[in-house]
């Protein structure tokens, strides 16, 4: 079984819609959680990035970390055609000093 | 404008070839990572590197070889020995192990 697991996708979405993504992990060290957005044939770049519990908000995206349940998801508001692409989570302990990912899920917001 | 870059952005291999990926990075990080990308697949680690002289095995490192003699260099060697290296593979850096990353823009290599 993976360390992380992410809803698998493709989601398609019209635009507007709020978008919810998520991942589930079974590391109960993890405690740096990160969200990647890709865009097709391009490398990751990173979102958001939250320490331990709790929710983290940067304009229409919210990042939100459950320890308890080992469950992340991203939010986002409002969505627009320029938010289609692939999203990762991914996840580091302390002392790994690498971050472990999801699949991605990609998802497209239709105009 | 500081940030990563990979090259070459396309590569092409032959059979039984080592081909050799760049990655530069004028960020200043001490972290340096090589990851490969297949089609509906996530990330998966090939070596990482926490400081300058010192490179650890990924998940996935069989048939790949890495160097760090600078810090702002981590290149990627894929030998005769990968038996399927058509692949996307990524750079990325951080200031140290527990930041997020930051991504070159990839160099996709494909057997010939």
């Amino acid at each position: 079984q993976k360390e992380v697991e992410q809803d698998p996708g493709p989601l398609s979405v019209p635009e507007g819609a709020i978008v919810s993504l998520n991942c589930t992990y079974s590391n109960s060290a993890f405690q740096y959680f990160m969200w990647y957005r890709q865009y097709s044939r391009k490398g990751p770049e990173l979102l958001m990035y939250t320490y331990s519990s709790g929710n983290k908000e940067d304009g229409r995206f919210t990042a939100q970390v459950d320890k308890s349940s080992k469950y992340i998801s991203l939010f986002i508001r409002d969505s627009q055609p320029s938010d289609s692409a692939t999203y990762l989570c991914a996840m580091k302990d302390t002392n790994a000093g690498k971050s472990t990912f999801g699949d991605g899920t990609t998802l497209t917001v239709k105009p | 404008d500081g940030g990563i870059t990979q090259s070459p952005k396309y590569l092409f291999r032959k059979e039984g070839q080592n081909v050799t990926l760049s990655c530069e990075q004028n960020l200043n990080h001490d972290a340096m990572y090589w990851y490969r990308q297949d089609p509906g697949q996530g990330l998966r680690l090939i070596y990482y590197s926490q400081i300058v002289n010192d490179f650890q095995k990924g998940d996935i490192a069989e048939g790949y070889s890495v160097s760090r003699e600078k810090k702002e260099s981590f290149p990627l060697t894929v030998t005769s020995a990968q038996k399927n290296p058509t692949a996307f593979y990524l750079c990325a850096s951080s200031p140290t192990a527990i930041y997020g990353y930051t991504f070159g823009s990839g160099t996709r290599l494909t057997v010939v």
